[in-house]
């Protein structure tokens, strides 16, 4: 079964600090990494997300880290926020054929202000 | 504005019951997702379509059924609800396969007594 594997499952930073998830996983063929951002009570949202052919991708203080060799991908959250707080899934797909998402199992991020 | 809504929002049923939940999106997508989530597994596709008569099962498809009958909606059935069925449900929609972000509804919050 083709699975994506998240860690930390909770996670808590200080306002101000780095956030830091990571994500395996063991299809080489998937070619496309989101990150969605969910709110409590809110379905997720796309915040990010990376092709193979570049090993990092920035988004504001959002930031994917992509080791293709090693099959782990990374969000870094610069200046953690207490607006960053929420559940945040890794997942990985093909870009063509079929789409499907295979998720991450999230981490609860929370920022202490 | 566009969107993609689900309903009800809540839902408490008996095992044994069928329940059908409701999933409708007006930005004419081809491709519709349904999801379940639950503590530690993340998000799992029940079942998906990309377009209108075009089901598919996903990773948790049993006991779950799904039809297409026009591009806006994709109501899920659950034939006779199981307590294991007890879960929050996301539907999500994307455009052709070229554009992997699916966006999300609210969520349906199921519960099998």
């Amino acid at each position: 079964q083709q699975q994506v594997k998240q860690s930390p499952q909770s996670l808590i930073v200080q306002k101000g600090g780095i956030s830091i998830i990571n994500c395996a996983y063991e299809n080489t063929a998937f070619d496309y990494f989101p990150w969605y951002q969910q709110f409590p009570g809110k379905g997720p949202a796309l915040l990010i997300a990376i092709r193979p052919d570049v090993s990092e991708k920035k988004e504001g203080r959002f930031t994917i880290s992509f080791n293709k060799s090693a099959k782990q991908f990374s969000l870094h959250i610069m200046d953690s926020q207490p607006g960053d707080s929420a559940t945040y899934f890794c997942a990985a797909s093909l870009i063509q054929g079929a789409q499907k998402l295979v998720f991450g199992q999230g981490t609860r991020l929370t920022i202490n202000p | 504005d566009a969107e993609i809504t689900q309903s009800p929002r809540h839902k408490i049923t008996e095992t044994g019951r069928q329940v059908t939940l409701a999933c409708h999106q007006t930005w004419n997508h081809n491709n519709m997702f349904w999801y379940r989530q639950d503590l530690g597994h993340g998000l799992r596709l029940i079942h998906y379509s990309y377009g209108v008569q075009d089901t598919n099962k996903g990773e948790v498809s049993d006991g779950y059924s799904v039809s297409r009958s026009n591009t806006e909606d994709l109501p899920l059935t659950l034939e006779s609800a199981a307590s294991s069925q007890t879960s929050v449900y996301f539907c999500a929609s994307s455009r052709d396969p070229s554009y992997n972000e699916q966006f999300f509804g609210p969520g349906t919050r199921l519960t099998v007594l």
